[in-house]
């Protein structure tokens, strides 16, 4: 079975603090992406990559940037927290399969609480 | 842009009963569609990912179906158990060519009374 790992569950953060995010994957998967989700605005994609040290904006990068450095492992930066950051963020991966798609394998999420 | 709706917002039905939960979508050039399962406090779970070229896909009491000439997907759930009770969400990726990124509708919550 694949696993998406994220590594924290609940976090709370003050206002201004750089937070990172942390997922890794065990399936050798190419795709990971970084969603979060909020009540009444569903899912919302924030970075995808593709590849190491590739990246491509979502539809809400403003305030966060990513990182990947390893095939396995897909970090999320959040550069200064605001609290309009308060949210579930979800991590998942897939293989890339040129627009086939492979199915999204989703981590537990991390609920980040900016005070 | 591809938009995806799924109605009811929410929908609650006694044990046992079958059930259908519908997703649909404005841009029929898509080649799969992805049905998860989501469970409170928790990631989303992928379901079934019916391919356009096969229009249906079961997994035990789970079936799901898509329509792409009427932009629509109906899941299936027979013999409903409480344990059923989730949000469901469906996905399908965007309509430029060779799109890795998907689209999700907001869910229908599904809850199944013992």
């Amino acid at each position: 079975d694949v696993k998406v790992t994220q590594s924290s569950r609940y976090l709370v953060k003050r206002t201004g603090e750089k937070v990172f995010l942390e997922c890794v994957q065990d399936m050798d998967h190419e795709n990971m992406f970084w969603y979060r989700q909020d009540p009444g605005l569903g899912l919302r994609l924030i970075y995808f990559s593709y590849d190491v040290k590739m990246k491509e904006k979502g539809d809400i990068p403003e305030g966060y940037s990513v990182s990947r450095e390893k095939k396995e492992r897909f970090s999320l930066i959040l550069e200064s927290a605001s609290t309009n950051q308060t949210s579930m963020y979800l991590c998942a991966s897939s293989l890339r399969t040129g627009g086939y798609n492979s199915p999204l394998h989703f981590g537990n999420g991390t609920r980040l609480t900016v005070t | 842009k591809q938009e995806v709706t799924q109605i009811p917002a929410a929908l609650s039905v006694p044990e046992g009963e079958n059930l259908v939960l519908n997703c649909s979508f404005t841009d029929s050039a898509i080649y799969n569609l992805q049905w998860f399962r989501q469970d409170p406090g928790k990631g989303l779970t992928s379901l079934l990912l019916i391919q356009s070229s096969q229009r249906e896909q079961t997994s035990g009491r789970l079936n799901a179906s898509l329509d792409k000439s009427s932009g629509r997907s109906t899941l299936y759930i027979a013999a409903s158990q409480p344990g059923d009770s989730a949000t469901y969400l469906c996905a399908v990726p965007l309509p430029q060519g060779g799109s890795e990124k998907l689209v999700f509708g907001k869910g229908t919550k599904l809850t199944v009374n013992p």
